[in-house]
């Protein structure tokens, strides 16, 4: 069956726009979560998603980072007013449930210039 | 706050050769998952192995095998016979299994592995 899918692959915008970084999660898994990929670096925990409502959003670092999953499949995250440090790879994974194994996505290399 | 520590940024094998992976981390919980995962320039993230800390016995998969240390809180990763494919970046990471929480994967720093032919 299809893996996780992540839109776009890369993403290339101006310091202060505004951008939309897309997830597709394997079908059925209701657990979906995101991180983010510094330059030579392990991924670092943002958010999950249980179902349609994000069940933990701790690992978000400002205000300006939301993501939503208004249908408990897809999960769209937003950022406002992108920074230089924004810069990285977004990787989405889900899981059957939160106790299950995660799968991961390809990943979105966001680059702010 | 669990975190987890790989003090090694890059190795090197000879193809067929043995290679060891090291990595440390620190939680007050009991029970929880480690996990090696590989990242290949794709970035696509593949698990490797996985070791529940209730198991004493260490996890093994063909070629890969771990050193799994509960007292120490050692998590080492071992490849056997190491292939020009093996080549990647490899994680190593934590997950509590206490339900409630988010159970979300904790990451090191990452090992860089070169395979050498």
């Amino acid at each position: 069956g299809a893996g996780v899918s992540q839109t776009p692959s890369n993403k290339v915008t101006e310091k202060g726009k505004y951008v939309e970084l897309r997830c597709d999660p394997i079908s059925g898994h209701t657990a979906l979560y995101w991180y983010r990929q510094s330059l030579g670096q392990g991924p670092e925990f943002l958010i999950y998603f249980q179902g349609t409502g994000a069940a933990d959003d701790s690992g978000l670092p400002n205000d300006r980072f939301f993501a939503v999953r208004p249908e408990g499949s897809v999960s769209t995250l937003k950022i406002q007013r992108t920074e230089r440090g924004d810069s990285a790879v977004y990787l989405c994974a889900s899981s059957l449930t939160a106790a299950h194994e995660q799968y991961f996505g390809p990943g979105t290399r966001l680059t702010v210039t | 706050a669990q975190t987890v520590t790989q003090s090694q940024p890059e190795m090197s094998v000879q193809e067929a050769e043995t290679v060891t992976l090291s990595c440390t981390y620190d939680t007050s919980e009991s029970d929880y998952y480690l996990f090696w995962y590989k990242q290949p320039p794709s970035r696509q993230m593949i698990l490797v192995i996985r070791q529940e800390a209730y198991k004493q016995q260490n996890a093994t998969e063909n070629r890969f095998s771990v050193n799994f240390q509960k007292a120490a809180k050692s998590f080492s990763l071992k490849i056997s016979d190491s292939q020009l494919g093996d080549a990647a970046m490899y994680f190593c990471a934590y997950r509590v299994i206490s339900s409630g929480s988010a159970r979300q994967l904790t990451f090191g720093s990452g090992t860089q592995l070169t395979v050498l032919p």
